[in-house]
């Protein structure tokens, strides 16, 4: 049984550049979120996707932009590039019910030059 | 402002012993707590978890602690085991919140010592 898949595992941009993530939910699961964790932080929440909608949205600029898919897998976007973008993007999913915990993926180290 | 806290940036525990990771929090609205554990290149991997309406909950070494009125928790690893070092966060969320919006703390390295 796969779990959350993220690709690519690596990626390194320019500023002022765009950027799409991807991320295949575990097996069974409809929700998927993204968070994105700078060096020596805890992860912090980006949004949540459900039923191909945004349901939630931390404290992220209109810059960072996602998409869910039928399949429920999802996409996030970054566009404009900033050098403070640099992190490991997480994509998490779940079974979208209360208390259900979110499973990783091993994300997407962004770097942005 | 860091809703949730873990002061300690690291731990070091000989194997054997027990593993104590400590965490709290600020708002009084979080009603469901997470231990998180996150090996190198990995994500974050769900540990065990304890709702509001408990003040403690076992799994096989790891038992995590609620004190409400702290607005404290924290996680107990008996006995600890070198596989066991890892970077552990501690996260929260509320009902109200969205359950599934995790707040972390900023993490505690643990290192096992053999």
């Amino acid at each position: 049984d796969a779990g959350v898949t993220q690709s690519p595992t690596h990626l390194i941009k320019t500023r002022g550049q765009q950027v799409t993530l991807r991320c295949s939910p575990k097996s069974g699961h409809d929700t998927v979120s993204w968070y994105q964790q700078a060096l020596g932080q805890g992860p912090q929440f980006i949004f949540q996707y459900y039923e191909e909608e945004e349901r939630q949205r931390g404290n992220f600029p209109d810059r960072f932009s996602g998409h869910q898919f039928p399949n429920y897998s999802s996409e996030l976007n970054v566009n404009a590039l900033l050098l403070g973008d640099s992190a490991l993007y997480l994509c998490a999913s779940s079974l979208g019910r209360a208390n259900s915990p979110l499973h990783f993926g091993n994300g997407t180290r962004l770097t942005v030059t | 402002d860091q809703q949730v806290k873990q002061n300690s940036p690291s731990l070091s525990v000989q194997e054997g012993r027990i593993s104590i990771l400590n965490c709290d929090y600020t708002n009084s609205m979080f009603d469901y707590f997470l231990w998180y554990k996150k090996y190198p290149a990995e994500g974050p991997t769900f540990l065990i978890s304890i709702s509001s309406i408990k003040d403690k909950n076992e799994d096989g070494r790891f038992t995590v602690f609620l004190n409400k009125s702290a607005k404290h928790l924290s996680l107990h690893i008996v006995p600890s085991q070198p596989g066991d070092s890892a970077v552990y966060f501690c996260a929260a969320s509320a009902w109200d919140f969205g359950n599934e919006k995790l707040t972390f703390g900023t993490g505690t390295r643990l290192t096992i010592i053999p």
